[in-house]
């Protein structure tokens, strides 16, 4: 079974410490993506890898950090610096960067920092 | 600054009408358009698209119209059915861009 996979589904912290979000997906995408969705606004792009090794800032990458080390696995790490981290947070993939026009989402980690 | 707007949050239809889900855009120079459906617990998922150079495009029960002059565009469902009960997602692009902009959704409920 394809898919993207996140986890956990829920994650509590308490202020002031780093979490790490997991995605992973089976679908030898290339491209990969993060966003984060608050109450009442769209999904705004945290960061995007196009490729292994290589990822770019989207619209708010202040306070997070990725790394891409292997193509199925695109982990998002939320900061002290992130100054408002609670949101439901969006991992997707595409076939590659050319197609980023047809992403495909996990189902979410939604956090919630105490 | 929203460049992709739904301006209704929530929109509620009776099973077997039609459904019309809106979005407005600021930015000219978009120039593809995708709208997405999320259901609870569940990543969004592709529905439909379309290119500026088109004014409508179909796909079964769904279709969707884009007025670029008026920066707006429209997802019809005909006919409405409770599974359609979901959150729908506008999302716009520059084709090269490399990233998508989203609207804030719009729940749509189907009451039987």
């Amino acid at each position: 079974d394809g898919g993207i996979t996140q986890s956990p589904k829920y994650l509590f912290r308490k202020e002031g410490q780093n979490v790490t979000l997991s995605c992973e997906q089976n679908l030898n995408h290339d491209a990969m993506y993060w966003y984060r969705q608050d109450p009442g606004q769209g999904l705004r792009l945290i960061y995007y890898s196009q490729i292994v090794n290589d990822f770019q800032k989207g619209d708010i990458a202040e306070g997070y950090s990725v790394s891409r080390e292997k193509k199925e696995s695109f982990p998002l790490t939320v900061t002290s610096a992130q100054k408002n981290p609670t949101a439901f947070y969006l991992c997707a993939s595409s076939i590659s960067a050319a197609t980023y026009n047809e992403q495909f989402f996990g189902p979410g980690t939604r956090l919630t920092v105490l | 600054d929203q460049q992709v707007k739904q301006n209704s949050p929530s929109l509620s239809v009776q099973e077997g009408r039609i459904s019309i889900l809106n979005c407005d855009y600021t930015n000219s120079m978009f120039d593809y358009f995708l709208w997405y459906k999320k259901y609870p617990a569940e990543g969004p998922t592709f529905l439909i698209s379309i290119s500026s150079i088109k004014d409508k495009n179909e796909d079964g029960r769904f279709t969707v119209f884009l007025n670029k002059s008026a920066k707006h565009l429209s997802l019809h469902i005909v006919p409405s059915q409770p599974g359609d009960s979901a959150v729908y997602f506008c999302a716009a692009t520059v084709q090269g861009a490399q990233k998508l902009v989203f609207g804030q959704g719009t729940r749509l409920t189907i009451n039987p």
